[in-house]
């Protein structure tokens, strides 16, 4: 089916080790958005991509790290999970028009647990 | 730096009442304003953009207003109905391009 799909859905770990989320999308939009998920912060932008290849910092970018191959893949890993990177994760994308403001996106989710 | 609050974490209200959610937001002169759904488990839902020259956008039950003197925006849904309840996020521009910032959101429940 089309749309973003985001995988594992549910995920349990151990603290240092290496995990990573999946993203996926079947629009070919430019623009795709790794967010986080905590109660009390509300969605908080972890890290962005504006094309294949093309990456950039979000708001809370510390542990994690992205790649951008191909358009339709966006994979987010944590390098040595910690306990405060449990979260529910989202992923999403845009495509930017010729007007102002673009609606994103958003995949499932993904439950992660760091034990 | 720039902050976006929404007033209420929860609003309870009546079926078929019109509901009324607001988002605020302080150091911001934004050229456009989204609004989104978002039920348990599930990622958010774009519902509705309004830009900074609209005052007004009507959707079905659902209007929103932008403020741009008072920094504000109301979103409404009128008849309200029990599938109506959710949590209902704000976003504003980012600092970088296409990104968004969210509120913390307002979870309503519409009581039969």
């Amino acid at each position: 089916d089309a749309g973003i799909t985001q995988s594992p859905r549910y995920k349990i770990t151990e603290t240092g080790r290496q995990v990573t989320l999946m993203c996926h999308q079947t629009w070919s939009h430019s623009y795709m958005f790794w967010y986080r998920q905590d109660l009390g912060h509300g969605l908080r932008l972890i890290y962005y991509s504006a094309a294949a290849d093309i990456t950039d910092k979000g708001e809370v970018p510390d542990g994690y790290v992205v790649s951008r191959s191909k358009t339709e893949n966006f994979p987010l890993t944590l390098e040595s999970a910690t306990r405060s990177q449990t979260s529910v994760y989202f992923c999403a994308s845009s495509e930017p028009g010729t007007s102002v403001g673009y609606e994103q996106y958003f995949g499932p989710g993904t439950r992660l647990t760091v034990t | 730096s720039q902050k976006i609050e929404q007033n209420s974490e929860a609003l309870n209200i009546q079926e078929g009442k019109t509901a009324t959610l607001t988002c605020n937001y302080t150091n911001y002169s934004p050229a456009y304003l989204q609004w989104y759904r978002q039920d348990p488990g599930r990622g958010p839902v774009f519902l509705l953009l309004i830009r900074e020259n609209e005052k007004e956008k009507r959707k079905e039950r659902l209007k929103v207003t932008f403020d741009t003197t008072l920094k504000q925006s109301l979103f409404h849904i009128t008849a309200s109905q029990p599938a109506d309840s959710a949590t209902y996020l704000c976003a504003l521009p980012g600092a970088g391009s296409y990104q968004l910032t969210f509120g913390k959101g307002t979870k309503l429940s519409v009581i039969p």
